[in-house]
């Protein structure tokens, strides 16, 4: 069965740029959807389709996926940031990743 | 503004049947745009696709849930609901609902505030 995966966790410092992969065998081929979950907070979706943005998500969210990683990027992250952050892809099912602690140092 | 609620008893016996239920306010769960789903998450763990229907009653089911599982809809009330039967802690979860957009390469844009299931005698 297919599986995504993601690195536990990130630290990036506040006002750099923070990188959040999510791994699969190709799947540069499938759609990649992520999202942001706080402490005590239900997901948001933050990207969709690999790239787009939902209406009321900063420009400094930014998306890409190529051969067998799916990045997601936020620059000029904040304290607001901090969060667990999830990819999601359709293969016959429904999938996520494990997901990834961001902390802002 | 589109808004998902979910409710049900917070804490269920092992053995018996869990049941929620999501009710759609701010947009109809007719919309032949949509399909609408369940996700769970154990405390301190990640997120776990349970299912998703559409409103015309089509289902499709995370296979390590199908046996146990039925999701159907009510569209006269604007309602989803979600049943797993034969519970045990390890069921134990948030249980948040969610609007699916794109059925042949879904994402969820709409998430209920979710609620706590407890599984204990």
């Amino acid at each position: 069965s297919y599986v995504l995966t993601q690195p536990p966790s990130v630290s990036v410092a506040p006002g750099q740029t923070a990188r959040i992969t999510c791994g699969g065998d190709s799947i540069g081929s499938k759609s990649v959807h992520w999202y942001q979950q706080k402490p005590g907070q239900a997901p948001v979706l933050v990207i969709y389709y690999d790239s787009d943005r939902p209406s009321g998500i900063p420009e400094r969210f930014s998306g890409s996926n190529s051969g067998n990683t799916a990045t997601l990027t936020i620059s000029r992250v904040a304290a607001g940031d901090e969060a667990d952050y999830y990819c999601q892809v359709w293969d016959i099912n429904v999938l996520f990743g494990g997901g990834t602690k961001l902390t802002v140092l | 503004q589109l808004q998902l609620q979910e409710s049900g008893p917070g804490l269920v016996k092992p053995s018996e049947t869990l049941s929620l239920t999501c009710t759609v306010s701010g947009g109809s769960i007719s919309s032949s745009s949509y399909y609408w789903g369940w996700i769970r998450q154990p405390p301190g763990k990640g997120l776990e696709w349970i299912g998703i229907i559409y409103y015309s009653g089509s289902t499709h089911y995370n296979p390590s849930l199908k046996s146990r599982l039925t999701i159907s809809v009510d569209t006269s009330k604007n309602q989803f609901s979600l049943k797993l039967s034969s519970v045990t802690a390890a069921d134990t979860a948030v249980y948040y609902c969610a609007r699916v957009s794109d059925q042949l390469l879904p994402y969820f844009d709409h998430w209920g505030q979710g609620t706590l299931v407890t599984v204990s005698s």
